[in-house]
């Protein structure tokens, strides 16, 4: 079935780092891929999103480019902020088998001033 | 344009219970999809609607239960509660059901099972 690994956290960052979250997939169709962020207290928010090979998302300084070859959708930013601190979720949706989205089981992203 | 919003906010059942929580979508959004997260996990797909018929479940017993209303606002029953479905409850809408659509989420209730 379809599944999501992301790489386990807590990742602390200070202010100005460069950040990587890693996420990787198997599916049985051309899935859609996803990364939504989770705010303590909050429900999740859309971050970015990619629904082709090679297609590159961004929001916020946040990017994640569909590799198909490799599998993976990893999650990036230049210069972290405080602000940035939350529950990174990566999700994918098949649209070749079930599409019932999967989701990853989150990182956490803590980032000092 | 309001969002996602759910109610309660926060619920205290005993196990053995029932309870009933309610989803208000997205302006103009027929799709209406609800999740279990328990703690330190990711979303758990429970089920789909789209144009109040069930489109979509995941691996949740029949005890977990859905409606869709004609405005598209939704309500997810789980009857003879377990401590297990101690979780907060997403619940996310959708222009379609298209696999590719993006969700908006709502903030979630917390249900607590004692």
């Amino acid at each position: 079935g379809d599944s999501v690994t992301q790489m386990e956290g807590p990742v602390t960052l200070s202010e100005e780092a460069f950040l990587t979250i890693n996420c990787t997939y198997t599916a049985t169709g051309y899935p859609s891929l996803f990364w939504y962020v989770q705010y303590p207290g909050e429900g999740l928010q859309l971050l970015l999103k990619a629904t082709k090979a090679d297609d590159k998302g961004s929001n916020k300084g946040f990017e994640a480019t569909y590799r198909k070859e490799t599998t993976s959708f990893h999650l990036e930013k230049g210069s972290v902020q405080v602000s940035d601190s939350a529950v990174y979720f990566c999700a994918l949706s098949d649209t070749g088998g079930s599409y019932i989205p999967t989701f990853g089981r989150g990182t956490s992203l803590i980032v000092h001033p | 344009e309001t969002g996602v919003t759910q109610s309660p906010t926060h619920l205290i059942k005993t196990r053995g219970q029932q309870v009933t929580l309610r989803c208000s979508s997205q302006s103009g959004h027929n799709t209406v999809s609800w999740y279990q997260q328990a703690l330190g996990q990711g979303p758990q797909f429970i089920f789909q609607y789209y144009r109040e018929e069930e489109n979509g479940r995941g691996n949740f017993p029949p005890r977990f239960s859905g409606l869709q209303f004609p405005n598209y606002s939704s309500e997810l029953n789980v009857n003879a509660l377990e401590l297990d479905d101690s979780a907060l409850y997403l619940c996310a809408s959708s222009w379609t059901s298209e696999a590719g659509d993006t969700q908006y989420f709502g903030p979630g209730t917390r249900l607590t099972v004692l």
